[in-house]
C-alpha cells in the first residue's frame, strides 16, 4: 500500500518567516492533494498537483510536485498567524483507473504549524 | 452555503450504545466517503460510495455500517460502541468525471467520544 511521509511533524515559526513542508511517497503519485485543518474543523482543500514538475500557488502558499512524482513540497512565504494549523498531504495511487482503489486518498500524518506573532 | 455538512458535530455516548452520524452534500457529487481521524490526527479511509454503490470497504469492524439513501447522503451507523471508536469522523465527497477521480471536499467532522 502507498505510504506518505510528511516532514517535519511540527514546526514553530515567527510571523513573517518562510517555511517548507515536505511530503514523500513510497510510490509514484497519480494525484497529490494538500489540505489544511484548523483545530476542531474540517479539512480545507488547498491545491492539487498531478503532473511531474507542476507548481501551483494560492496567495502566499506554493506547492510543487517533483519530476518523478514522488515528492511534493508546500512553501509558505511571509507566514502569518492565520496560516497556523495542520497541513496534510493526500495522494491517489498511480495507474489504477478502475475499481475502488483509485477513489481513496491515503494521507500523511500531518504537519502541525504554529506561527508566533 | 454549506457544501458538505455533518450532524451531529459532537457526540458523547456510553459504551455499548448504537449511534448514527449523518452526512449530506449539496455539490452534486456522485461519490461520498467516510474517514476516521484518530487521536494522533492520522486520517484513514473507511468507506466510499459511488452512485449509492459501495466501492471501498476498508478493514473496518462490521459494527460500522454505511448507508447511502441517495447520492447526496451517506450516513454511518455504529453498533455496540467501544472506547476505541472515539475519534473524529469526516465525511467527504467528490465528482467522478469521465473516470477521473476529482478533488475530495470534506465536512467539518463529528467528534465522537465513547465513555
Amino acid at each position: 500500500s502507498q505510504e506518505l511521509e510528511q516532514s517535519p511533524q511540527s514546526l514553530i515559526v515567527q510571523e513573517g518567516k518562510n517555511l517548507t513542508i515536505n511530503c514523500t511517497s513510497s510510490k509514484t503519485l497519480y494525484g497529490l492533494y494538500w489540505y489544511k485543518q484548523k483545530y476542531g474543523e474540517g479539512l480545507i482543500f488547498l491545491m492539487m498537483l498531478q503532473k511531474g514538475g507542476e507548481e501551483k500557488s494560492h496567495e502566499k502558499i506554493t506547492a510543487k510536485l517533483d519530476e518523478k512524482k514522488q515528492q511534493s513540497s508546500l512553501h509558505i512565504t511571509a507566514s502569518q498567524p492565520s496560516h497556523a494549523g495542520i497541513y496534510l498531504c493526500g495522494a491517489r495511487p498511480l495507474g489504477i483507473n478502475s475499481g475502488g482503489s483509485n477513489y481513496k486518498l491515503t494521507f500523511g500524518k500531518g504537519t502541525l504549524l504554529t506561527v508566533n506573532p | 452555503d454549506t457544501a458538505v455538512s455533518q450532524t451531529p458535530k459532537y457526540l458523547v455516548t456510553q459504551m455499548g450504545n448504537d449511534k448514527s452520524i449523518k452526512c449530506e452534500q449539496n455539490l452534486g457529487h456522485d461519490t461520498m466517503y467516510w474517514y476516521k481521524q484518530d487521536s494522533k490526527k492520522f486520517l484513514k479511509i473507511m468507506f466510499s460510495y459511488n452512485n449509492k454503490e459501495l466501492i471501498i470497504n476498508e478493514t473496518v469492524p462490521n459494527r460500522f455500517s454505511p448507508k447511502s439513501p441517495d447520492k447526496a447522503h451517506l450516513n454511518l451507523h455504529i453498533n455496540s460502541l467501544e472506547l476505541g471508536d472515539s475519534a473524529v469522523y469526516f465525511c467527504a465527497s467528490s465528482h467522478d468525471q469521465l473516470g477521473r477521480r476529482l478533488t475530495q471536499y470534506f465536512g467539518p467532522g463529528t467528534r465522537l467520544t465513547v465513555l
